[in-house]
């Protein structure tokens, strides 16, 4: 099966630009989850998907951010207007059901730089 | 969240087991370990979990301690592959559904050939 892909790999933009991210889960995964890596620091949950509705959001660092799965397929997740502290790694994740403590399946990641 | 503690870096040779700690004291009982590595350029990738009793599987063991304050994941043959931060995490399940995982800083592992 195919795993878990995001698009862009790379993004890089000027501070102020708008940016979206592309998550596309495992096929059949209702769980969807963005994390993120900012220099230096922990990977750190963002929020998490049940389907089409947002579960958790607690992660979200403010209000330039909004994550979005429309039809519970794939997400996206946008920053406007981006800053130079939101530069980093953002990673997305899938899981079959959040019923069982089962694996958390996560792309490789799309590496944002703000300038 | 209940926290881990592992050692930051650890060394291994080629072919030879690898035993990685974590303490986890503040452990509750709704609490399962999990551990995860992530090799360079890569997502992080589920390695192994379990609640009290011990588990096998084809990438790992993995070795609860009884009071459930401790576990050490094993690699048993270490190859060049296996170099990785791997983190243990402990994921809470509480109210019929597992909660999102919360990364420390892990142990970078360095596998001498």
């Amino acid at each position: 099966e195919a795993g878990v892909t995001q698009f862009p790999s790379h993004s890089v933009i000027e501070k102020g630009q708008t940016v979206t991210l592309r998550c596309d889960p495992i096929s059949g995964h209702d769980n969807l989850y963005w994390y993120r890596r900012v220099m230096g620091k922990e990977i750190k949950f963002l929020l998490h998907f049940v389907k089409e509705s947002k579960q958790d959001e607690s992660g979200m660092p403010n209000n330039r951010f909004l994550a979005e799965r429309t039809g519970g397929t794939y997400s996206t997740l946008k920053v406007q207007p981006a800053e130079l502290e939101d530069s980093g790694v953002y990673f997305c994740a899938s899981s079959y059901t959040d019923r069982s403590v089962g694996p958390l399946h996560f792309g490789n990641g799309t590496r944002l730089t703000v300038t | 969240d209940a926290k881990t503690t592992q050692p930051n870096s650890m060394e291994s040779n080629e072919e030879e087991p690898v035993h990685l700690p974590c303490n986890h004291s503040t452990i509750s009982g709704t609490d399962y370990i999990h551990w995860y590595r992530q090799l360079p350029s890569q997502g992080p990738e589920y390695v192994i979990h379990g609640l009290t009793s011990n588990v096998n599987n084809r990438m790992a063991s993995l070795a609860i301690a009884e009071d459930r304050k401790s576990s050490t994941l094993i690699l048993h043959r270490a190859t060049l592959r296996d170099a990785a931060v791997y983190y243990c995490i402990l994921r809470a399940y509480l109210s019929g559904s597992a909660r999102q995982l919360t990364f420390g800083s892990g142990t970078q592992l360095t596998v001498l050939p």
